[in-house]
């Protein structure tokens, strides 16, 4: 069965400061895949990143980049230089090749950036 | 470029009503999802349709859940004789691949329902 733990709940960060997010999953399959979605306060889930079970390659995207780690089944991210803008909710999910592509959900990261 | 339509926005129902919420997919999907978003429990997945198939109901409840995406229209989900532990945000998602790609959901703003 998949499952996706976000420990922290609640992290504030003074802006320009940068915030890391943390996301231990745990799978059977071989083959799975990992993301990230943002939910700010109007209530949408946006998709940020995707990332393959076989590709272990940590990349940066803007302000964006993640730690994916199979040895320790993490797949963490950073927001470098917050914004206020950046103020929301962030699911890390676990979706398995044989699992008709539904994906679960950590509890979510609220992420509040002070000006 | 209209991303996934959902509609109404905010539904109130009194309890033992039906609500059906809809979903129009992003253009060229034909891959929908539902999920539930409960303020406890966080986002669950619900059932994932292609057009005229139920592919994946396994986190659908049993009783009074059902939904559909017919060959023409939006995917529909439907609660009857609602009960105030309905009340959440449901949201739907499309994709344009199958199953077993691992592509990422399109989300819409999601319906919120509230039972009173």
């Amino acid at each position: 069965a998949q499952k996706v733990t976000q420990a922290q709940t609640e992290i504030s960060v003074v802006e320009k400061e940068d915030v890391t997010l943390d996301c231990v999953y745990e799978t059977r399959d071989t083959t799975y895949y990992l993301f990230w979605y943002k939910q700010p306060p109007s209530g949408e889930l946006v998709f940020l990143i995707r990332r393959n079970s076989f590709d272990e390659q940590n990349e940066i995207s803007g302000r964006y980049s993640w730690n994916f780690q199979k040895s320790t089944s993490s797949f963490n991210f950073t927001i470098t230089a917050s914004q206020v803008v950046d103020s929301a909710v962030y699911f890390c999910a676990l979706s398995e090749a044989w699992g008709n592509n539904r994906l679960a959900f950590g509890k979510g990261n609220q992420v509040v950036v002070i000006p | 470029n209209a991303g996934v339509m959902q509609n109404p926005r905010h539904l109130v129902r009194r309890r033992g009503q039906e609500a059906r919420l809809r979903c129009s997919p992003m253009k060229g999907h034909s891959h929908v999802y539902w999920y539930r978003q409960l303020p406890e429990e966080g986002l669950k997945f619900m059932v994932y349709l292609q057009k005229e198939n139920i592919i994946d109901e396994s986190g659908m409840p049993k009783e009074r859940f059902s939904a559909e995406f017919p060959k023409e229209g939006p995917s529909i989900l439907r609660i009857q004789q609602v009960v105030r532990g309905d009340s959440a945000a449901y949201f739907c998602a499309s994709s344009p691949r199958p199953r077993g790609t691992g592509v990422e959901q399109y989300f819409g703003p999601g319906t919120r329902l509230t039972v009173t």
